[in-house]
């Protein structure tokens, strides 16, 4: 089945800088690749998504890149502010008549912005 | 705009009870997930169901049972249940397979077991 390793676990960034989460993925048929932002006791929230029909992604101060090749994707988040600070988890699916959707999330890292 | 809607949000239960979690998704979403996440875990995906039967499972007990109803609304049955069931337990919803798959996430239940 699906695996999804994600590194780092832990990130503290000055705010104002950048901070990029990576997410490795073992099934080449996965095609579809979120990304999740977590704050304490709430529900995942979607910050951006790629499908593997593309590249790169961009949405504001976050950004997304998927290498098919090399089965692994990244988030960028430029810009940060103390309100970016929260768990980031990326995930693997696979859409497709034939998939049934469900989403394998990577372990999650732990995003700190310090003003 | 309609959310995907749990119930209860919070339950509190004896070892060895019985639980049972509700979650009605957004209309026109036809596919239910359901994950449980641990503590500082990543959510677990336990299984899912598109239009009424089940179409995936994944680590979900023997303990454990689920159901999707004619309105589409689904319930997850935990019986037995034991210290280490204590998480919080997420249903999400999407539109079927083969259009834009976005799962949109229910507030949880907080699952606590004493």
């Amino acid at each position: 089945g699906e695996n999804v390793e994600q590194h780092p676990s832990t990130l503290s960034v000055q705010e104002g800088d950048s901070a990029v989460i990576k997410c490795t993925y073992s099934d080449s048929a996965s095609n579809y690749f979120p990304w999740y932002k977590q704050e304490l006791g709430k529900r995942p929230q979607l910050i951006i998504d790629i499908r593997s029909n593309v590249g790169e992604k961009k949405d504001q101060r976050i950004a997304v890149t998927l290498n098919k090749t090399a089965k692994h994707f990244s988030l960028h988040i430029t810009e940060t502010q103390p309100e970016d600070s929260a768990v980031y988890f990326c995930a693997a699916s696979s859409e497709g008549s034939s998939n049934t959707g469900k989403l394998i999330f990577g372990q999650g890292t732990t995003l700190q912005v310090k003003p | 705009a309609a959310g995907v809607i749990q119930s209860p949000r919070h339950l509190i239960k004896e070892k060895r009870e019985t639980a049972t979690l509700k979650c009605y998704p957004i209309p026109r979403h036809d596919t239910v997930y359901w994950y449980q996440q641990g503590p500082g875990q990543d959510p677990q995906f336990l299984i899912s169901f598109y239009e009424k039967m089940q179409s995936d499972k994944g680590s979900i007990p023997d303990r454990f049972s689920a159901q999707q109803f004619s309105d589409y609304h689904s319930e997850l049955n935990m019986s037995s249940l034991e210290l280490g069931d204590s998480a919080l337990y997420f249903c999400a919803s999407s539109l079927p397979q083969g259009s834009n798959t976005e799962a949109f996430f229910g507030q949880g239940t907080r699952l606590t077991v004493v």
